[in-house]
């Protein structure tokens, strides 16, 4: 099965700073990636997802890169705000997916953001 | 539209008791999944269901915990006996293909 191993564990940032979250993936079939940002106490919520035929995605503030050769993927978050402050999670498909969304997914165990004021 | 639903939001049973959770997914996803998530940790896929089918439930342990999703809608986790190592947030996600993941508010489990 997919193996997703999620770095770093915590990262402490200026507000207005960048943060950088990476993630590696074990199966090259996998072609889909979400990005999911976790308050305390609360659901995981998708915030940006890419899928393989492409290699980066923007949404405002927040973007994902893709290395598919590497079998890398990062979430990018620029001009940080006390907001982001959360624990976000990478993830993959459980098993080779061809469309994305149906399968299981593996999640990466998560990397807690602290935007210091 | 409505989200994914849960109940209970919290339980606290003894050792050795069954509980059940439920969900409701959202309205015309026929994918449902069952994940576990410890504290601090990420969730981990239990059981994924294409309606009423259980196309995968390689991760979930037979022994105590059962699913179903009898008319390809909603659908309930138990676990009979409950033990300790059982406390952790249960949640519950529906998805539509080529749509992400919608997860629901979870139940939070805890076995004393």
């Amino acid at each position: 099965g997919e193996n997703v191993e999620q770095h770093p564990s915590t990262l402490s940032v200026q507000e207005g700073d960048s943060a950088v979250i990476k993630c590696t993936y074990s199966d090259s079939a996998s072609n889909y990636f979400p990005w999911y940002k976790q308050e305390l106490g609360k659901r995981p919520q998708l915030i940006i997802d890419i899928r393989s035929n492409v290699g980066e995605k923007k949404d405002q503030r927040i973007a994902v890169t893709l290395n598919k050769t590497a079998k890398h993927f990062s979430l990018h978050i620029t001009e940080t705000q006390p907001e982001d402050s959360a624990v976000y999670f990478c993830a993959a498909p459980s098993r080779a997916s061809t469309g994305g969304g149906a399968d299981g997914l593996t999640f990466g165990k998560g990397t807690h953001l602290i935007i210091q004021p | 539209e409505a989200g994914v639903v849960q109940s209970p939001r919290y339980k606290i049973i003894e050792k050795k008791q069954p509980v059940a959770f439920w969900c409701n997914p959202i309205s015309g996803h026929n994918t449902l999944y069952w994940y576990r998530q410890n504290l601090g940790q990420g969730p981990e896929l239990l059981i994924r269901y294409e309606n009423e089918e259980a196309v995968d439930d390689s991760q979930l342990p037979k022994d105590r915990f059962s699913a179903e999703r009898l008319k390809g809608v909603d659908s309930t986790l138990k676990i009979q006996p409950a033990e300790l190592g059982d406390s952790a947030v249960y949640l519950c996600a529906s998805s539509s293909q080529g749509k992400g993941y919608t997860f629901g508010s979870g139940t939070r489990l805890t076995v004393v």
